[in-house]
């Protein structure tokens, strides 16, 4: 099964900062005549479930604000979050489903500095 | 739409785990229903999912011990784990995908599930 590794573990921003989130993935994950990358990132608060925020690497779910953004291609993939706000305090995960068994990071947890 | 578990909050070792997802506000057609654990304070496993028509698709580490089913007329999804041990011990989320390999787009709230004697 394809591996994805999240860094760093966790990570402390101050308010309206940026974050910058990494996820690396065993193989690669760019595939089909319109290669695309089979990776999405979730944010997860305490006691929630995870909420989708951004699929095929870069495209932002409706109602998601554009301070979320994600980027990288193949194996390689990024998760800023700029103008950090209070309300971004979350475990953030990296997906991949480029195939089955889908499997996700093991989690970058972020906190205000 | 909503999901919303339902099933036992304690299950005995070498016991059946079974939990059903509620499709609510919406039609369970024309989806993927997966289920997804998390063990406390970790990370995510997917488990399987299961297309609408009844095509199941189980993660190869739990597939020996997994049946997913779904009944379309009742709008609700269903998952059977086996043999459970301690290690199965986790909160339980269904979710949905548009394909079969997606991101999932809607979860539910979540229901923990522990294993002990």
């Amino acid at each position: 099964e394809i591996v994805m590794t999240q860094s760093p573990d966790s990570l402390a921003v101050s308010l309206g900062e940026r974050a910058t989130l990494h996820c690396k993935s065993s193989r690669r994950l760019l595939y089909g005549s319109d290669e695309r990358n089979f990776l999405a990132w979730y944010q997860q608060k305490s006691g929630q479930p995870p909420k989708l925020l951004i699929s095929w690497a870069s495209n932002r779910e409706s109602g998601v604000p554009d301070r979320f953004s994600g980027s990288g291609s193949e194996t390689d993939f990024t998760l800023t979050i700029s103008n950090l706000q209070a309300e971004d305090v979350a475990v953030y995960f990296c997906q991949q489903y480029v195939t089955s068994p889908m499997t996700f990071g093991q989690g970058t947890r972020l906190d205000i500095k | 739409v909503q999901l919303r578990e339902s099933g036992p909050g304690l299950v005995k070792p070498s016991e059946t785990l079974s939990l059903t997802c509620t499709v609510s506000l919406g039609s369970i057609n024309s989806y993927y229903w997966a289920w997804i654990r998390q063990p406390p304070g970790k990370g995510l496993q997917f488990i399987g999912y299961i297309h609408y028509t009844g095509s199941p698709n189980y993660n190869p580490s739990l597939k020996s011990r997994l049946t997913l089913s779904v009944d379309r007329s009742e709008n609700y999804f269903s998952l059977s784990l086996s043999s459970v041990t301690p290690a199965d011990t986790a909160i339980y989320y269904c979710a949905r995908s548009i394909r079969g390999e997606d991101a999932f787009d809607l979860w539910s709230p979540g229901t923990m599930v522990i294993v002990s004697s």
